[in-house]
């Protein structure tokens, strides 16, 4: 298993205004991701976080909307820039651990902007 | 493209009942099958994964099942609790895809003592 940290765990933001999401695995892990969770709605992926490398992005996210860092194999970090009222959601990183990759997820980083 | 159903959206019992979520997957390559617990405001927790080559995954009073013939997986809940109230998510990995998650959306159960 691997215990994932994940901070701020809620922020009230002004729009306009960016925030940095922390993301920090116990162990050294090979696949990182980031997801969004809207009000009321299941999870959506925003992009993988390759280490050394640009993130992978999913269809609808850019990078100059949520740049991605991934320094090293247990650290990654969500920005979630010029923000507004459509983008408070949960954001939520993720980490593929072991052979089977199973999945484990902080806990989440409830943002509202007002 | 890969796409993960949910029913029922919502399900209400009685503390002690058994009960069973369903999950269904259009794509039958699928990598492994994952059931996560959610409780409000937070984030997930892995309940089980089931890998392609496997039928079922046991921890307690949970029962995973993975029928990829059919598309299908399900989550069975014994002696259902109130501390069992919870949105449980299942969601299929594509080993194709980089390992990402492709999520259902949510089974919201409530156990009533």
């Amino acid at each position: 298993s691997a215990v994932i940290s994940q901070k701020p765990s809620r922020d009230i933001c002004q729009r306009g205004t960016s925030l940095t999401i922390q993301c920090q695995v116990d162990s050294q892990v090979t696949m990182m991701f980031w997801y969004r969770q809207q009000p009321g709605q299941s999870l959506t992926l925003i992009a993988t976080a390759n280490q050394g490398s640009e993130a992978t992005y999913e269809s609808g996210f850019v990078i100059d909307k949520f740049p991605i860092s991934r320094p090293n194999l247990t650290f990654s970090t969500l920005t979630v820039s010029n923000m507004s009222p459509e983008d408070s959601s949960i954001y939520l990183c993720s980490a593929l651990v072991g052979e089977n990759t199973e999945a484990f997820f902080g806990q989440g980083t409830r943002l509202t902007v007002v | 493209k890969q796409e993960v159903t949910q029913i029922p959206a919502a399900l209400s019992v009685p503390e002690g009942e058994n009960l069973v979520l369903n999950c269904s997957f259009t794509d039958s390559a699928i990598y492994n099958l994952q059931w996560f617990r959610q409780d409000p405001g937070k984030g997930l927790t892995s309940l089980l994964l089931i890998q392609s080559s496997q039928r079922e995954q046991t921890s307690g009073r949970l029962n995973a099942s993975l029928d990829k013939s059919s598309g299908r997986s399900t989550l069975y809940i014994a002696a259902s609790q109130p501390g069992d109230s919870a949105t449980y998510l299942c969601a299929g990995g594509d080993k194709d895809q980089g390992g990402k998650l492709i999520f259902g959306q949510g089974t919201e159960l409530s156990v009533k003592p």
